[in-house]
């Protein structure tokens, strides 16, 4: 069973910059994933922010970025602002039988 | 504007039926991908099915495989989930969401409705 892992919570001071990982319980991740990252805050829709590793979704702001990091898709928020205190998720593409596993999401705080 | 629209969600008993729908506008339907996320409550996304820009093509969580069935109408823009046999496990907000095959990723999302399995 393909697991997506993430870090179940991070914490950034505002200002600061934080990355964000995504990786698999076995292998390593690649372009070939499709990894893409969605924002959700409380009782709202994800909101897409990047997609095929590194693309920003139209409107995201460019203190956004993604990028694979040794074995591990990245998301980085640089000059972390309070309203980016969210639930990010990253998703990979598997392919196949399964076409989609999300990860279990972070929780950032920005304090 | 793109806009996606789900309805359908309530309150069903385990073992039941529910079908959902999802209503989209602002953009060429028939050219698209189509698929359902859904998120229990307090818990991560979770992807549940897909459907080709045709109908030809789906696919689907194991978790849901044989239970559920993603269908689509292009002449009315719609998309739609039969949930049945549904379970305590199937509570949940579900999402539609427009996929972009090219990259494989979901470009918009709904707002969801919620589907609470009970007795």
């Amino acid at each position: 069973q393909t697991v997506v892992t993430q870090e179940p919570s991070f914490s950034v001071s505002p200002g600061g910059t934080v990355t964000l990982t995504c990786g698999l319980s076995s292998g390593s991740v690649s372009a070939n994933y499709y990894p893409s990252w969605y924002q959700q805050t409380p009782g709202q829709a994800p909101r897409t922010l990047i997609y095929s590793t590194n693309t920003r979704s139209s409107g995201v702001p460019d203190r956004f970025s993604g990028s694979i990091l040794g074995n591990k898709a990245a998301l980085t928020i640089t000059g972390a602002q309070a309203d980016d205190e969210s639930h990010y998720y990253c998703v990979l593409y598997m392919g196949g039988g399964i076409s989609w596993v999300f990860g279990g999401g972070t929780k950032l705080t920005v304090l | 504007e793109v806009q996606l629209l789900e309805s359908g969600g309530g309150l069903v008993q385990p073992g039941g039926s529910l079908r959902l729908s999802c209503a989209v506008s602002g953009f060429t339907f028939s050219t698209y991908a189509m698929s359902w996320v859904r998120q229990a409550p307090g818990k991560g996304l979770e992807w549940v099915s897909v459907i080709s820009d045709s109908g030809a093509n789906t696919n689907y969580a194991d978790s849901v495989k044989g239970r559920f069935t993603i269908s689509r109408d292009n002449s009315k823009n719609t998309l739609s989930l039969q949930m049945n046999s549904l379970r305590a496990e199937d509570t949940a907000v579900y999402y539609c969401a427009k996929v972009l095959w090219r990259n494989r990723h979901f470009d918009y999302w709904g707002q969801g409705t919620l589907v609470t399995v009970s007795s």
